[in-house]
């Protein structure tokens, strides 16, 4: 278990319709970040959060949006959603409140499966 | 931008032998830090090592080294004592200094033959 906790982790929908993935950073963790990994490709970053504000944002669809709350956690909302939706959404965390020495390594959840009919 | 190639779409290996995986990345940065990731059957993304650019001395983990080429910027990974839990897709990953994202190369497939 990496500490990081991502809901839910398969997902079954139709096109058109939204959904929000949710993520719990790893416990102190400051800053959490979505990626996107279709079939067998590479993971690509969608958005990054620190402490509640919007940090970075990378090839994020209008579609898609994200947030994080006061207590840390993240979700991710993807609506109006197309067939080519479809792939695995991982959530990481990093940055502790009380210790830098791991600022620099990200710790990936287990991931959320989209499966978009 | 910065970018991450992995020119190796697949390797094989036997068992108890040794692979190099390779990476090069693009930067102009001067200080950032490099990973590589296990993804496993299981997809979880583990992390197998990573390399502080400021350090000369390659970093290991146990059976995994790296090659750490910082004028070429390139950066492989070595697997020694190969078994059959190493299969698996590897990801070789760039951090610009600070609290960045990072970035992924598009990942090799290691197979390991019995």
């Amino acid at each position: 278990d990496s500490g990081v906790t991502q809901t839910p982790k398969h997902l079954i929908t139709a096109t058109g319709q939204r959904v929000t993935l949710r993520c719990s950073p790893r416990s102190g963790d400051l800053s959490v970040y979505w990626y996107q990994q279709s079939l067998d490709q590479g993971l690509q970053f969608l958005i990054q959060y620190y402490n509640g504000e919007e940090r970075a944002k990378g090839n994020i669809l209008e579609r898609f949006s994200a947030q994080q709350f006061p207590d840390l956690h993240s979700e991710l909302n993807l609506s109006s959603l197309e067939l080519g939706d479809s792939a695995l959404y991982f959530c990481a965390s990093s940055v502790r409140r009380w210790d830098s020495s791991g600022a620099n390594v990200l710790t990936f959840g287990a991931g959320s499966r989209l499966t978009v009919l | 931008a910065q970018t991450v190639t992995q020119s190796q779409p697949e390797m094989s290996v036997q068992e108890a032998e040794t692979v190099t995986l390779s990476c090069t990345y693009d930067t102009s940065e001067s200080d950032y830090y490099l990973f590589w990731y296990k993804q496993p059957p299981s997809r979880q993304m583990i992390l197998v090592i990573r390399q502080e650019a400021y350090k000369q001395q390659n970093a290991t983990e146990n059976r995994f080294s790296v090659n750490f080429q910082k004028a070429a910027k390139s950066f492989s990974l070595k697997i020694s004592d190969s078994q059959l839990g190493d299969a698996a897709m590897y990801f070789c990953a760039y951090r610009r200094e600070g609290n960045t994202p990072l970035v992924f190369g598009k990942g090799t497939r290691l197979s390991v033959i019995a």
